[in-house]
Parts: structure tokens; C-alpha cells; sequence
């Protein structure tokens, strides 16, 4: 009866280096969104999928930032070339139900 | 452009007292959706409450209510008796009720409001 998982929760990376985020959607769950949220601030958006297609990417800060979910299920938030600005926790949401999304734990990132 | 503002970025209350977290929105849109969110130090965001913009009746849930009121935008949540446990960052969000193909949209985040709850 799993909620949104992710991993890590907890990710170092020396800057410069790639990293890849995982995120596993409530089963069933036709929508994933991915979410950057700064430390003191609230949750804001990077990018949209229903099932594999990625239908807005528009929050994406960068283009060292990528994301994809190939198969409709599992997504992977991909940041290239990481910055120390790219520190943050990033949250990943599934939905069934057109407007009430349930989110994972996140995964901190600490760029150094 | 929407909007949320949440003007109170810290409150301290003692357990048992009664608390009040604002929301204020803007949007442009006649259908929108409202949510509050806590996010505890475990650091999930847990789902309280959806209302939409068409139903501004008033609701409770145990010791939680909340009070929309369209006139003067705003999504206002009420803890009462608090306790301990309610110690988080509660969150209030938006979202225009386009959903993109009816399987949901992102949403607009106030700032948070940290919630302390003093034993």
C-alpha cells in the first residue's frame, strides 16, 4: 500500500558531477510531477508527465536539468554538471485524481 | 499569474491553544482548487485538505477547520487545542482546475508557515 517512494533521500556531489534521482509513483498513478523546493521555501515546479509523456518542462531551471519516465511508472530526475544552486530537496507527486497530488519523502540534495 | 502568500513565515503557540494559519490567493481563473499541506521534519509533504472554488462551505475534520472565503481570497486554517504533534511547516497551495488532460497540474506553493507547538 506504498506511498511515492524515492532515493535516496539523501544524495552529496562535488560540484561538477552528474546525479540521478529516482522516483517511484503511487501504483496506477497516471500523472508525476517533479518539484524543487529551496530550503525555507516552498515547492515549486520543474516538470510534468502523463504516463511517459513529459507534457511540460517548463519549471526546469536549466538544461543541465533532465527528466524522464520511459515506461509510464518509475521517473528519473537527471541534473548534469551540478552547481551548488542546484542544492535543494527534490520532491516528486503522483495523481489519479485530476487535482489532489501525494508526495514522496524527497531526496536532499547538497552540491559542495 | 497565480499566486500564493502566506504572511505569517513563524508562529509559537502552547499546546492547547488555538492557531490560525493564513492562506491569501490570486488567480485569475473562476475554477481553481485550494489545498493545505503539512510538511512535518520528516520532511513529506501530507495532504489536508482540497477545496474547490465552487463550494465555499466551511469545513471541520476533528480538531482542523478551515474557513474559504472567495471574497477576499483567502484559505485560512484552524488548528484548535493544539498539540506537540502538530509542530510542522504547513503549506498552502493552488492549482487553476485546467487540468491537462483531467489527470492533474502543477500546483503554486505559498512560502510556508512554521508551526510550533510548545509543550
Amino acid at each position: 500500500g506504498a506511498g511515492v517512494s524515492q532515493s535516496p533521500r539523501y544524495k552529496v556531489a562535488k560540484r561538477g558531477q552528474d546525479v540521478a534521482l529516482r522516483c517511484d509513483p503511487i501504483s496506477g498513478h497516471v500523472s508525476l510531477f517533479w518539484y524543487q523546493q529551496a530550503l525555507g521555501q516552498g515547492p515549486e515546479f520543474l516538470t510534468y508527465f502523463q504516463n511517459e509523456a513529459q507534457l511540460d518542462k517548463s519549471g526546469l531551471p536549466s538544461d543541465r536539468f533532465f527528466a524522464e519516465r520511459p515506461e509510464g511508472s518509475v521517473s528519473t530526475l537527471k541534473i548534469q554538471r551540478t552547481q551548488q544552486e542546484d542544492s535543494a530537496v527534490y520532491l516528486c507527486a503522483s495523481s489519479l485524481d485530476p487535482d489532489t497530488q501525494y508526495f514522496g519523502p524527497g531526496t536532499r540534495l547538497t552540491v559542495l | 499569474a497565480q499566486k500564493v502568500t502566506q504572511a505569517q513565515t513563524e508562529i509559537s503557540v502552547v499546546e492547547k491553544e488555538d492557531v490560525t494559519l493564513d492562506c491569501v490567493y490570486e488567480t485569475r481563473d473562476t475554477t481553481y482548487y485550494l489545498f493545505w499541506y503539512k510538511q512535518p521534519p520528516s520532511g513529506e509533504l501530507v495532504f489536508l485538505i482540497r477545496r474547490n472554488s465552487f463550494d465555499e462551505q466551511n469545513e471541520i475534520s476533528g480538531r482542523y477547520s478551515w474557513n474559504f472565503q472567495k471574497s477576499t481570497s483567502s484559505f485560512n486554517f484552524t488548528i484548535t487545542a493544539s498539540q506537540v504533534v502538530d509542530s510542522a511547516v504547513y503549506f498552502c497551495a493552488l492549482s487553476d482546475g485546467i487540468t491537462r488532460d483531467n489527470y492533474g497540474q502543477n500546483f503554486v506553493f505559498g512560502p510556508g508557515t512554521r508551526l510550533s507547538v510548545l509543550p
